[in-house]
């Protein structure tokens, strides 16, 4: 059974700070790994995809895969409240299957 | 972008009832997929498909069926609604080959309740 934890929360930071949140992933073969937000009500969208060892930046955001470790996490800089959500972590499947394996999301709260 | 449509976003039916959720996406996707969502389980995969008239079950099948007699449209039906049935149900599409990542697309979910 492939499993992605994730640390319910909920996580509050204050707004201006930088947010972390944390993946752990038992598929030691997936390749792609993916940050979905999802607001309240409402359905999971993309924020970033990482397939490589190391960091990857777009905007505010930073994702960081360590595959040695099966860690993949996501740094929220200058946090704002908008950015209040869950925060769900996919892991790709690695048989081939495409069928991505997602965690159960971590809440997120930026207070003023 | 990518547009995945449901059609309603809320719904409300008898235990008994048999019920239609469908799903459609505009971008030629080959995978479609059926999620349920529940506070504090998170996504559960329902059924999926990856071509016409092809499904595949999911982790969570019994009391579900799925068509897809189109590749755009991807339907699931509650044969008899039940309470334990009342859910946020996601619909997502999926693109798979080619130098991009798998990514899914959600349409906006059904927020179902069974009396």
């Amino acid at each position: 059974q492939k499993e992605v934890e994730q640390n319910s929360g909920p996580l509050s930071v204050p707004e201006g700070a930088i947010a972390s949140l944390n993946c752990t992933y038992s598929d030691r073969g997936s390749q792609s790994f993916f940050w979905y937000r999802q607001y309240s009500g409402k359905s999971p969208e993309l924020i970033m995809f990482i397939y490589s060892n190391g960091d990857k930046e777009d905007g505010r955001f930073t994702a960081q895969l360590n595959k040695a470790s099966q860690y993949v996490s996501l740094l929220i800089r200058d946090s704002q409240p908008s950015d209040s959500a869950t925060y769900l972590c996919a892991v790709g499947s690695s048989g081939g299957s495409y069928i991505p394996t997602f965690g159960r999301g971590t809440s997120l709260i930026v207070h003023p | 972008d990518v547009k995945v449509t449901q059609s309603s976003r809320y719904l409300v039916k008898r235990t008994g009832e048999k019920v239609f959720l469908e799903c459609v996406q505009d971008m030629d996707h080959e995978n479609m997929f059926w999620y349920r969502q529940d506070p504090g389980l998170g996504l559960r995969l329902i059924y999926f498909s990856y071509d016409v008239k092809m499904k595949e079950k999911g982790d969570i099948p019994e009391g579900y069926s799925v068509s897809r007699e189109k590749k755009e449209r991807f339907s699931l039906i509650l044969e008899s609604a039940s309470t334990n049935q009342t859910s946020m149900y996601l619909c997502a599409s999926q693109t798979v080959g080619g130098a991009g990542p798998e990514t899914q697309y959600f349409g906006p979910g059904t927020r179902l309740l069974v009396l």
